[in-house]
């Protein structure tokens, strides 16, 4: 059973730092990793896709890693501004089909 | 990109009644969506799977009969919470999957249950 870890569960940094969150899965057997942020009370937003055959994405600030064969992915996020504040969630699928979660780096971006 | 809209975004109900929540694709069609849960704090589980027009496909633990969901159309799926009690007040998620057989899922903004 595929089990998905984020380290850390909560992280607070003060505004322009760059840092990295870490996601950790058992199975390397993944169709494809996707970051998403979750602000409070809401809903999901895809950050960044990684297909199997990828080793990174970019888009702006943000930078994702995937070593299949180890079961890493990270999130790099550069200059950080208080506007990233949120969690930050990893997830890998499954056989195309379905997700399955980690729980989430809450993240505090201090001004 | 495409949306996922749900509806009501946020239900407050007595013990024993009914809710139902609607998981709409607005701008493709979608041959599976997906229902996730979300505690507090805690990452998304997810609940079942269901295909237009057929039976959804429940995770372990999950009581069909206490969830039921209908994915009558290309556009949307219902999950219906019966007999509601307070333990089942969480964070509602759906997630749609286009029918042109993209693996790309979209994920509705939720819907916030509270039971009484």
């Amino acid at each position: 059973k595929q089990e998905v870890t984020q380290i850390p569960a909560a992280l607070s940094v003060p505004e322009g730092e760059n840092l990295v969150l870490n996601c950790s899965f058992t199975d390397s057997a993944i169709y494809n990793l996707q970051w998403f942020r979750q602000d409070p009370g809401k809903g999901l937003t895809s950050l960044l896709l990684i297909q199997s055959s990828q080793r990174e994405q970019t888009s702006g600030r943000l930078n994702a890693s995937l070593d299949k064969s180890s079961g890493r992915s990270t999130l790099y996020i550069a200059a950080s501004q208080p506007g990233d504040s949120a969690t930050y969630l990893c997830a890998v699928m499954m056989d195309g089909q379905n997700f399955v979660f980690g729980p989430g780096t809450r993240l505090s971006v201090l001004p | 990109g495409a949306v996922v809209s749900q509806h009501p975004s946020r239900v407050i109900c007595k013990s024993g009644t009914s809710v139902k929540i609607e998981c709409r694709s607005l701008d493709f069609q979608a041959t599976t969506m997906f229902w996730y849960r979300q505690f507090p704090k805690k990452s998304l589980m997810l609940m079942a799977t269901s295909n237009e027009g057929s039976k959804a496909t429940y995770e372990q633990g999950v009581e069909k009969d206490k969830f039921l969901i209908n994915h009558a159309s290309l556009t949307l799926s219902t999950l219906t919470v019966t007999s509601a009690h307070p333990e089942d007040s969480s964070f509602y998620i759906c997630s749609a999957r286009e029918a042109s057989g993209a693996f790309t899922q979209y994920f509705g903004p939720g819907t916030r249950l509270l039971v009484l």
